[in-house]
């Protein structure tokens, strides 16, 4: 089993439309949680990092489940823009911090 | 500020060459790490290192793939021979670890796109 892993995509989507992601980790010491975006032939850029109460930005929205090992990211309003793709991240105390990704779920947002 | 550089930005070569990628990670970055990204794997952590000391390089796929980080201002990747399963974008980020002010953020690099032929 994969230590993260996320839903399989791609997800293609209308603007307008509200869309969520999950993930789910496999070690339960795993510390921090992270949501990164990746634009096509770029490099991942962080998006925003998940807390325990959920936290919101603008029209993103990030819950943690420690309980279920779960997390989600909440698009709503999608706009063109927001295509690419977004890896949930997981940070893992080993020696000192190692960051793991899962393999990313591609979104396509059309007019 | 300067983010992190990596160079080559794109590496074509030959299969049995030997391939050497850099990183120079943002000033004051304590924890460095390699990752791969292939379509079919995804993005794989291959070695990090915390205060220039490797801590785990349980991804790194097998003893042609070798990394150092003589000091904390500059990382190398290697790999010899090269083979045409190892083309990938190999990325190098940075980070100032987990602490109560930080969360583990990373900084990615733009990427050395390797292609052996």
């Amino acid at each position: 089993r994969k230590e993260v892993e996320q839903d399989p995509g791609p997800f293609n989507v209308p603007e307008g439309a509200t869309v969520a992601f999950n993930c789910t980790y496999s070690n339960s010491a795993s510390q921090s949680f992270f949501w990164y975006r990746q634009d096509c032939r770029k490099e991942p850029k962080l998006l925003m990092s998940v807390y325990s109460s959920g936290n919101e930005d603008g029209r993103f929205t990030a819950q943690l489940n420690r309980a279920s090992q779960y997390i989600s990211l909440l698009i709503r309003d999608s706009k063109l823009s927001d295509s690419a793709t977004y890896l949930c991240a997981v940070n893992m105390r080993t020696g000192g911090f190692k960051t793991i990704f899962g393999a990313g779920t591609r979104l396509f947002v059309k007019a | 500020d300067a983010g992190v550089i990596q160079s080559p930005r794109h590496e074509v070569t030959e299969m049995g060459q030997e391939v050497t990628l850099r990183c120079k990670p943002i000033s004051g970055h304590n924890s460095l790490f390699w990752y791969r990204q292939t379509m079919m794997r995804g993005l794989e952590l291959l070695i990090y290192f915390n205060n220039n000391v490797p801590i785990d390089d349980s991804g790194m796929p097998e003893d042609r793939f070798s990394a150092k980080m003589p000091n904390a201002s500059f990382s190398t990747l290697k790999i010899q021979p090269s083979e045409p399963r190892d083309s990938a974008v190999y990325f190098c980020a940075t980070g100032t670890g987990v602490s109560n002010r930080n969360t583990g953020e990373l900084f990615f690099g733009e990427g050395s796109r390797l292609t052996v032929l």
